[in-house]
């Protein structure tokens, strides 16, 4: 089976410093799909950034960016220019391309302080 | 479009009461998910669908079933519920597998078994 780990239980940064948030994956699969997903204390879970396996560039989505590293099993998210709006849990989750599963980490919980 | 919505918002059940959460979307997607997500965790699969009249399970399926009779529709029935803190289940739906497509979750219903 996948697991997903966040090592990272709990996180806080400055307003408008940067910040980055780890996650692990153990799977046995070449091609795959990698999300973070955002959980505001409203609850509602919003894609933050997707990444494909099979494509060696990292992706961005305006202050929100990864660092893949496929052979170490590694995807973590780096925030720039942290907001008060970023606070709240973020989920690292895989998604196998063969399969129909698809795998939480634990979250980290992201403080942005004033 | 109102996206994925779920009812109820929020349930207070007795120990081996049932209840139907219900999950509708009006994007036109096959594929569609239930999630659980208990304190301090992250999401689960319990159950999914690739299509109107097809299901399968997920990674934590007992105690659930599922059906798919439209391809709006996607309700999770709840058997027999054992006491358990406040959990909160999910509902999400996306126009192909996980992969390929993004997944867009329902606000969720917040459920507390006494």
């Amino acid at each position: 089976a996948q697991t997903v780990t966040q090592s990272q239980p709990e996180m806080s940064v400055q307003e408008a410093e940067t910040v980055t948030l780890s996650c692990t994956y153990d799977t046995s699969e070449s091609n795959y799909y990698l999300f973070w997903y955002k959980q505001p204390p409203s609850r509602q879970m919003i894609l933050v950034i997707r990444q494909e396996a099979y494509k060696q560039q990292n992706a961005t989505e305006n202050r929100f960016s990864v660092n893949f590293q496929k052979a170490a099993k590694s995807f973590s998210l780096k925030i720039s220019d942290s907001q008060l709006g970023d606070t709240a849990m973020y989920f690292c989750a895989f998604a196998s391309n063969t399969g129909n599963q698809f795998y939480f980490g634990t979250g980290t919980s992201l403080t942005v302080i004033p | 479009n109102a996206g994925v919505t779920q009812t109820p918002k929020f349930q207070v059940l007795k120990t081996g009461q049932s209840m139907t959460l219900q999950c509708a979307q009006d994007m036109n997607h096959e594929y569609m998910s239930w999630y659980r997500q208990d304190p301090g965790m992250g999401l689960r699969l319990i159950h999914y669908s690739v299509g109107a009249g097809i299901t399968d399970q997920g990674e934590v399926p007992n105690g659930y079933n599922v059906s798919r009779s439209t391809t709006e529709d996607f309700p999770l029935r709840l058997l027999s519920a054992a006491p358990s803190p406040t959990s909160v289940y999910f509902c999400a739906s996306s126009y192909s597998r996980w992969g390929g497509g993004t997944q867009y979750f329902g606000p969720g219903t917040r459920l507390t078994v006494l």
